[in-house]
């Protein structure tokens, strides 16, 4: 199993241009979660899915949209990026029943520049 | 608001000594409590803490919550320079289980 994939993996943007990231599983998990991480601010949660074709709003969603069509994908977009959106954006997932956390992606290391 | 504050947030220590991490947290409907270490990409499970199981242990690592205080520790014993890793506590809690993360302590053990 690939378990949670997350490309690309590195990525450089202009001010203003827009990007989608993307994030595949393949445990047939309902969850699924998109969050950013900062030099010392830990992982704050963007957006989240409860299963597919639903979207909610997390901690910083602001300057983010998410999309998940198909249950084993979860879509990240920029519409236009600013420098404040460098940062390392990790996609987790879970199953409904699974306490133990999630399973995070390798996350994508993203610089607006 | 949920919220995770973890203490202290960097940790200088010399191969061998012990070390004592700490969470504390105000969620809604509690659920869970997490540790996961994180070295160069995504963070690693290490102990999930719950009403019914407030202490783990897994070689020279342990955790012990207390749903009293709030709060939880993660000690470590014997460090090693492996040892070296942003520890972040996380909490669930809520209808949909979302995990708050804290801002993480850095640990870095000198040999």
């Amino acid at each position: 199993n690939a378990g949670v994939t997350q490309t690309p993996k590195f990525r450089v943007l202009k001010t203003g241009q827009s990007m989608t990231l993307l994030c595949a599983q393949d445990m047939n998990h309902e969850y699924m979660y998109w969050y950013r991480q900062d030099p010392g601010m830990g992982l704050r949660l963007i957006h989240y899915s409860v299963g597919e074709g639903t979207t909610a709003k997390g901690e910083v969603p602001d300057g983010y949209n998410v999309s998940r069509l198909k249950k084993q994908n979860f879509l990240l977009g920029l519409e236009s990026a600013a420098p404040s959106q460098t940062s390392v954006y990790f996609c987790a997932s879970r199953d409904t029943g699974d306490l133990h956390g999630y399973t995070f992606g390798s996350g994508t290391r993203l610089t607006v520049v | 608001e949920d919220k995770v504050v973890q203490s202290p947030l960097s940790l200088v220590v010399h191969e061998g000594d012990t070390v004592t991490l700490n969470c504390s947290y105000e969620v809604t409907n509690f659920r869970s409590l997490l540790w996961y270490k994180q070295e160069k990409k995504a963070p690693t499970f290490l102990f999930m803490l719950t009403s019914s199981g407030i202490e783990k242990k897994s070689g020279r690592l342990s955790s012990i919550l207390d749903k009293k205080e709030l709060s939880s520790i993660l000690n470590i014993t014997a460090t090693q320079t492996g040892d070296s890793a942003i520890y972040l506590c996380a909490v669930g809690g809520g209808s949909n289980y979302k995990l708050t993360f804290g801002k993480g302590t850095l640990l870095t053990v000198n040999p």
